[in-house]
C-alpha cells in the first residue's frame, strides 16, 4: 500500500527558532505537496516539489526523490505559524489518481 | 477572486435524508477533488473529476456519489447519510494534476 509517514506527529517549540517536518513516502511519486491548515479548518497549498528545493518568505521545503523524503523547514518561527502541516503526495504510475496524505503535524509556537 | 467555493460550511442533518454538498471553482481548473477529514486519520480521497464528465472513485467512496456536469461544479452528494459519515469535507480544483491546490473552507457534516 503506498503510504506517506510524517513527522514528528506534535511539536511545540518557542518563538524564533528553526523548524523541521519530514516526510517520507513508500514508492515513486509525481508531485509532493505541503498544506497548512490553521485552526478553524482552511486548507492553504504552500508548495509543490517533484525535485530540489523551493523558498517563500520564511518556508523553505526541499525533496530528495531518491530517499523519498522531503522536509518542510520554518526560520525564525512565529506564534502565527502555529497550524498542522500536512504533506501530501501524488504517486506515479497505476491506480487511483489525486493525492494520498500525511497525518499531520500538529504545530505549536509559544511566545 | 480565485477560489473555491464550498456550501454549506455547516450542515446537521437526520440519518437517510439525501442531501448535497456543493462546490464551484473560478478558475477553470481540470481537476476536482472531494476529500474527507477525521481525527486520527487525516485527509482521504473519495472522488476525483479529471474532467467534464469523468469521474473516478478515491480511497473512500462508498455512500457517496458525485457528478461533473460543467467545468465549475463539481457536487457531492450522499443519497442516504448515515453517522459514520459525519466529517469535514473539502473540496479542491487544480490545472491538470502536477499543480498547486486550491481547497474551499470546507464543510462540517454532523449525521445524527
Amino acid at each position: 500500500k503506498n503510504e506517506v509517514e510524517q513527522s514528528p506527529q506534535n511539536l511545540t517549540a518557542q518563538e524564533g527558532e528553526f523548524i523541521t517536518i519530514n516526510c517520507s513516502y513508500s514508492v515513486g511519486i509525481s508531485a509532493l505537496h505541503w498544506l497548512q491548515q490553521h485552526p478553524g479548518g482552511g486548507i492553504v497549498s504552500l508548495f509543490m516539489l517533484s525535485s530540489g528545493k523551493k523558498k517563500h518568505g520564511r518556508l523553505i521545503a526541499t525533496i530528495n526523490i531518491q530517499e523519498k523524503h522531503s522536509s518542510l523547514h520554518i526560520t525564525a518561527s512565529h506564534p502565527r505559524d502555529s497550524a498542522v502541516y500536512i504533506c501530501a503526495v501524488r504517486f506515479s504510475g497505476g491506480g487511483a489518481d489525486g493525492l494520498t496524505f500525511g497525518k499531520g503535524t500538529h504545530l505549536i509556537i509559544q511566545p | 477572486e480565485a477560489q473555491v467555493t464550498q456550501n454549506p460550511r455547516y450542515l446537521i442533518t437526520v440519518t437517510g435524508k439525501k442531501l448535497t454538498v456543493t462546490c464551484s471553482q473560478n478558475m477553470n481548473h481540470e481537476y476536482m477533488s472531494w476529500y474527507r477529514q477525521d481525527p486520527g486519520l487525516g485527509l482521504r480521497q473519495i472522488y476525483y473529476s479529471m474532467n467534464v464528465e469523468v469521474t473516478d472513485k478515491g480511497d473512500v467512496p462508498e455512500g457517496y456519489k458525485v457528478s461533473r456536469k460543467e467545468k465549475r461544479n463539481f457536487p457531492l452528494i450522499l443519497e442516504s447519510p448515515s453517522p459514520n459519515q459525519t466529517s469535514l469535507y473539502f473540496c479542491a480544483s487544480s490545472h491538470r494534476d502536477n499543480y498547486g491546490y486550491t481547497f474551499g473552507s470546507g464543510t462540517r457534516l454532523t449525521v445524527v
